[in-house]
């Protein structure tokens, strides 16, 4: 039983470059949230997909967007980075948006220079 | 908004016993998670609340009272490996019927001593 798999695993991007973070939700899930989290800090609610759209989103602005694929894969796509930008990014999968538990992927670790 | 306490860090020894609080402030609430999170790796589930009362499941309880806003990790039995971040979890809805958004704390560093 495959468990979320994130795509890459470390990333080195300059200010004001895009960089595109991809997710393989776990085998039977249909739901995708992404996280971003800051050494030291809880993860914070980017948005949330589930039947190839966008159902919820946190306080992000629009550089940060997302997709999610027929196969329920999704990616986040980040504009114009910003240092500030530099963090770990989680992907969660779910069953259904109304399911409480959520397993993470390894995340994908942005620095931003 | 939508904002959630936890002490910042917590130490205790091997077998004793140790209780982290999560307190919050949240439109919605649907109910109240447990994560734990190894330096270096992803949080995982631990437990979930939806109604007052103890949940217990092996060495760890969450409790979770809806009418005071608050809610506590109970882990037994220390073991060196439970040394990790836990961050409490409220799930609410922000904008509709569709989706939900889980809002994390800032986490709980604990560390257990031999």
């Amino acid at each position: 039983d495959a468990g979320v798999t994130q795509s890459p695993t470390h990333l080195i991007k300059t200010r004001g470059q895009q960089v595109t973070l991809r997710c393989s939700p776990k085998s039977g899930h249909d739901t995708v949230s992404w996280y971003q989290q800051a050494l030291g800090q809880g993860p914070q609610f980017i948005f949330q997909y589930y039947e190839e759209e966008e159902r919820q989103r946190g306080n992000f602005p629009d550089r940060f967007s997302g997709h999610q694929f027929p196969n329920y894969s999704s990616e986040l796509n980040v504009n114009a980075l910003l240092l500030g930008d530099s963090a770990l990014y989680l992907c969660a999968s779910s069953l259904g948006t109304g399911d409480h538990e959520q397993y993470f992927g390894p995340g994908t670790r942005l620095t931003v220079t | 908004g939508q904002s959630l306490e936890q002490p910042s860090e917590v130490t205790a020894v091997e077998g004793a016993i140790v209780q982290i609080n999560c307190t919050y402030q949240t439109s919605g609430f649907y109910g109240l998670s447990w994560y734990q999170q190894h330096d270096g790796g992803a949080p995982t589930f631990l437990s979930y609340n939806a109604l007052d009362g103890l949940e217990e499941t092996g060495r760890f309880s969450s409790f979770l009272s809806r009418s005071d806003s608050y809610g506590y990790l109970l882990l037994q039995e220390l073991q060196m490996k439970d040394s990790a971040s836990y961050f409490c979890a409220v799930r609410s809805l922000v904008r509709d019927n569709y989706g939900q958004n889980f809002v994390f704390g800032p986490g709980t560093r604990l560390s257990v001593l031999p």
